[in-house]
């Protein structure tokens, strides 16, 4: 099976700028989560969609949004991008909805924001 | 409020010695608490969990609900054993909290 997969792996915008990042999960999966990776905090949860439902949602605010597909693809969304921004974007999914303890990650998607 | 502290940022061990990383945690209900580890330009995987009680690696892992601990432990350190190790939480779903990391360096 592929693994998760999560474009673009690179990226640089603007502040005020808006960006989207896409994830692919593991065929058959249909949990999809988000976290933010920077070197302070390390990994914060950001949103969880299961069955195209936002499930739970991390402390971020509302510039901060995501959606689920019918085919489990996930995207995220950030919109007037700050300096703060700057940081590896995970994905992770997972084959239940239940908490299984078993996230698969992706390689991330690293977003700079100048 | 849920929360994981790993309290070092950087462990060194000689190969053959013992390592334990530590997890301390903070949690209203019942933990489910993990151990993910990332290697080297590999992708983040899960190592361990406690309600397995398994032994991943050589790796273990006891829950102690009174220290509200999850310290990882291996009796003799290994090269490849060097990495980036994480504590997490699970509350509701697949939503977890994890540390801030623990990077193991394993000295031939």
């Amino acid at each position: 099976k592929a693994g998760v997969t999560q474009t673009p792996r690179y990226l640089i915008k603007t502040r005020g700028q808006q960006v989207t990042l896409s994830c692919s999960p593991i065929s058959g999966h249909r949990s999809v989560s988000w976290y933010q990776q920077t070197p302070g905090q390390g990994l914060q949860f950001l949103f969880e969609y299961f069955s195209e439902t936002q499930r739970n949602k991390g402390n971020f605010p509302g510039r901060f949004s995501g959606r689920q597909f019918s085919n489990s693809r996930s995207e995220m969304n950030v919109s007037t991008l700050e300096l703060g921004d700057s940081a590896l974007y995970l994905c992770a999914s997972s084959p239940r909805g239940a908490s299984t303890g078993e996230l698969f990650f992706g390689e991330g998607s690293r977003l700079t924001v100048l | 409020a849920q929360r994981v502290t790993q309290p070092e940022k950087l462990l060194s061990v000689f190969k053959g010695a013992p390592v334990e990383l530590k997890c301390n945690y903070s949690y209203s209900g019942s933990p489910e608490l993990f151990w993910y580890v990332q290697y080297s330009r590999q992708r983040l995987q899960l190592l361990l969990r406690h309600i397995s009680r398994e032994s991943i690696k050589g790796f273990t892992a006891d829950l102690n609900k009174g220290e509200t601990s999850f310290h990882l432990k291996k009796p003799f350190a290994q090269e490849e054993d060097s990495a980036m190790y994480y504590c997490a939480l699970s509350a509701s779903g697949n939503q977890f909290y994890f540390g801030t990391g623990t990077s193991l360096t394993v000295i031939p």
